[in-house]
């Protein structure tokens, strides 16, 4: 069975550090992949999508990067946070939109 | 353009009544429909999908939902509510390569 793993749960980061958010699918193959943010009482933004490796849709203009190095990894990154990066970033996979996404289980981002 | 509208930010409902939320869509094709839920600090869990065929479907934890073409709807149901139900609701519309999700309805339970 497929599963999606998604990696750190909860993390607290300074503004002007890094980041690198890790998501992996096991048990299927070239899936798509997204990206999504919810900040505080707020619904889902779609950050980054890929239907491929190397194949990287960004959806909103930000302080974020995506990279797919592989079929089944997916990373979201950052070169320095700022205070506004805060949210909860989930990852998601499915094999065509139609057929629906499922999620990890998210990363809470705290940038203090 | 494709876009759900979910009317309701927040709804409260007492332990053991009905349930609906409410969602519509703009779509161009027939749409693929889905509705997700998620609990605090948790990821999205799908709770039913319609692609074609019946127009009420089953979906887990009891939930049904009805799709209406003419209305372009597709409202979330439940007969009697759990507090365990309290949670965030989603409604999502299948688009080119990603899902198109509604601002989401926060469902409160009262005992």
């Amino acid at each position: 069975s497929q599963t999606i793993h998604q990696w750190p749960a909860t993390l607290v980061q300074p503004v002007g550090s890094p980041l690198s958010l890790e998501c992996t699918v096991e048990g299927t193959s070239n899936p798509n992949l997204y990206w999504y943010r919810q900040a505080a009482g707020r619904g889902l933004q779609l950050l980054f999508y890929s239907v491929g490796i190397g194949q990287i849709s960004s959806e909103v203009p930000q302080n974020l990067s995506a990279s797919r190095p592989q079929d089944r990894q997916f990373i979201l990154s950052s070169k320095k946070l700022l205070l506004s990066d805060s949210g909860f970033y989930l990852c998601a996979w499915s094999t065509g939109a139609n057929y629906g996404y499922t999620f990890g289980s998210g990363t809470r981002l705290t940038v203090v | 353009a494709q876009s759900v509208t979910q009317p309701d930010i927040h709804i409260t409902v007492s332990e053991g009544a009905s349930l609906e939320l409410r969602c519509n869509y703009s779509y161009g094709a027939t749409p693929y429909l889905f509705w997700y839920v998620q609990s605090p600090g948790q990821g999205l869990q799908l709770l039913l999908k319609y692609f074609s065929g019946d127009t009420l479907v089953q979906g887990i934890k009891g939930f049904e939902a009805e799709f209406k073409r003419s209305q372009s709807s597709f409202n979330l149901r439940k007969p009697s509510v759990h507090w365990s139900d309290a949670a965030e609701y989603f409604c999502a519309v299948g688009g080119y390569n990603k899902l198109i999700f509604g601002a989401g309805t926060r469902l409160a339970v009262h005992p």
